[in-house]
């Protein structure tokens, strides 16, 4: 049972190139996530999709688009990179996102992090 | 300040001890959540609790949710659990299952 799985685990790039950061779950999951971890920063959302064909901003969205391609799927696109988001990005997903129903539902399952590097 | 703070931020520990991390908040929460995240990079959920106490093993998690905290307890600690600890809280009137978290408390255990 893969889980959450995440590619690349690590990436150079230079600024002002894009990649796509890719997150599959097999876990049949409504709600995906896509965080940063930054040193002293802790975890910090980008954007999530709690259902299928739908995305919004987390606290961090500058610089990134996101697409739900499908239920299992949810990409991280990074336009234009620069050195600020040198950073480790996990995917996180989770059966059920809605607040105060279910929580327990709530418990998010992470991929292995990319590891990014702009330089 | 932080809505989600936790102490102490590093620990060192001798093998065998009992340990003790604390994690305060200040929103209105529907859950709190303890993951680990191990030197490898890998995060993993521990728990996760609305009240009261919940055990797995050698790890034991509190809330008291009048005092918006809650402690993560390492018992007979050992070097594999070195890790950093996070918690986590699901805020009450978040859409979406979001998770605010803390910075995490980086454990150490000696041998």
């Amino acid at each position: 049972n893969a889980g959450v799985t995440q590619t690349p685990k690590f990436q150079v790039l230079k600024t002002g190139q894009s990649m796509t950061l890719q997150c599959a779950q097999d876990m049949n999951h409504n709600s995906m996530y896509w965080y940063r971890q930054d040193p002293g920063m802790g975890l910090r959302l980008i954007y999530y999709s709690a259902s299928e064909g739908t995305t919004d901003k987390g606290e961090v969205p500058n610089g990134y688009n996101v697409s739900r391609l499908n239920k299992r799927e949810f990409s991280l696109r990074l336009e234009s990179a620069a050195p600020s988001q040198t950073s480790v990005y996990f995917c996180a997903s989770s059966e059920r996102g809605l607040h105060g129903l279910n929580f327990a539902k709530n418990i998010q399952y992470f991929g292995a992090g990319t590891r990014l590097s702009v330089l | 300040k932080n809505e989600v703070e936790q102490s102490p931020q590093n620990l060192t520990a001798q093998e065998g001890e009992f340990i003790t991390i604390n994690c305060s908040y200040s929103v209105g929460i529907s859950a709190l959540h303890w993951l680990q995240q191990h030197p490898g990079g890998g995060i993993v959920s521990l728990f996760m609790l609305s009240s009261g106490k919940k055990k797995h093993g050698r790890l034991i998690a509190t809330i008291n949710i009048q005092e918006k905290h809650s402690s993560l307890h390492i018992t007979a600690s050992h070097p594999r659990d070195s890790a950093v600890y996070i918690c986590a809280v699901t805020s009450y009137y978040n859409q979406g299952g979001k998770l605010i978290f803390g910075q995490g408390t980086e454990l150490s255990v000696k041998p």
